[in-house]
């Protein structure tokens, strides 16, 4: 169980287009998704929070309107990096919460491999 | 002061050894407690919840220390297979988690 799936994989792409990705639950209702970017050897950066129907919460420093999240569904979160730029080329996670028990905890996608030429 | 500190490591052991990770973390209300692991270039992987009774997983023991506020992992007979960054991670309120930045094990033949 427990099973976060993210499309694409991998994407290169050229710089000014928008990339979207997409980030599921498989097997669970997921009311808390994430979104996270790291960057080679460096720590998982928590970009944004969403629950299911409302507006996803930024961390600081993350510009909402270069990095759309859209949480339409219990099982489908959307990332979409607008204008994308070398800078943005990145490793981007998400995860997925049920978030109900104590013990509940975070499910992560396989990721998205963003390369911005 | 960060909500969750980790030595970074790497730890470098050899095959066979036991190795122990620590974490601490800052907030008393904290209220689940867990490590990963994640590989490098991939996803973090849940490995395990840590329960104030101490939990065991084969080779792994996860331990929980509330006076203190810290989180311990214990890897007995380390495998080549065991080396990757392990993710000390705690949930606070309104699910909020916290990462710390991982402890990098290199597990040597």
């Amino acid at each position: 169980g427990a099973v976060v799936s993210q499309h694409p994989s991998r994407v290169i792409c050229k710089s000014g287009t928008s990339v979207k990705i997409e980030c599921r639950s498989l097997d669970f209702q997921a009311t808390t998704m994430f979104w996270y970017r790291q960057f080679p050897k460096q720590s998982l950066m928590l970009m944004a929070t969403s629950n299911e129907g409302s507006k996803a919460t930024y961390e600081q420093g993350v510009e909402k309107d270069k990095f759309l999240i859209n949480h339409a569904s219990l099982t489908l979160s959307t990332l979409t990096v607008t204008s994308a730029h070398p800078e943005d080329s990145s490793f981007y996670i998400c995860s997925a919460s049920g978030g109900q028990a104590y013990t509940d905890t975070q499910y992560f996608g396989p990721g998205t491999r963003l390369t911005v030429l | 002061r960060k909500e969750v500190e980790q030595d970074p490591g790497p730890f470098n052991v050899p095959e066979g050894a036991t190795v122990a990770f620590n974490c601490t973390y800052s907030n008393s209300a904290s209220q689940s407690f867990f490590w990963y692991r994640q590989d490098c270039r991939k996803e973090p992987k849940l490995l395990m919840s840590v329960y104030s009774s101490g939990n065991e997983d084969g080779r792994f023991t996860a331990q929980l220390n509330r006076a203190s506020q810290y989180i311990s992992l214990l890897i007995r007979d380390s495998k080549l297979s065991d080396s990757a960054t392990y993710l000390c991670v705690v949930r606070g309120n309104f699910n909020k988690f916290y990462f710390g930045s991982g402890t990098k094990l290199n597990v040597k033949p």
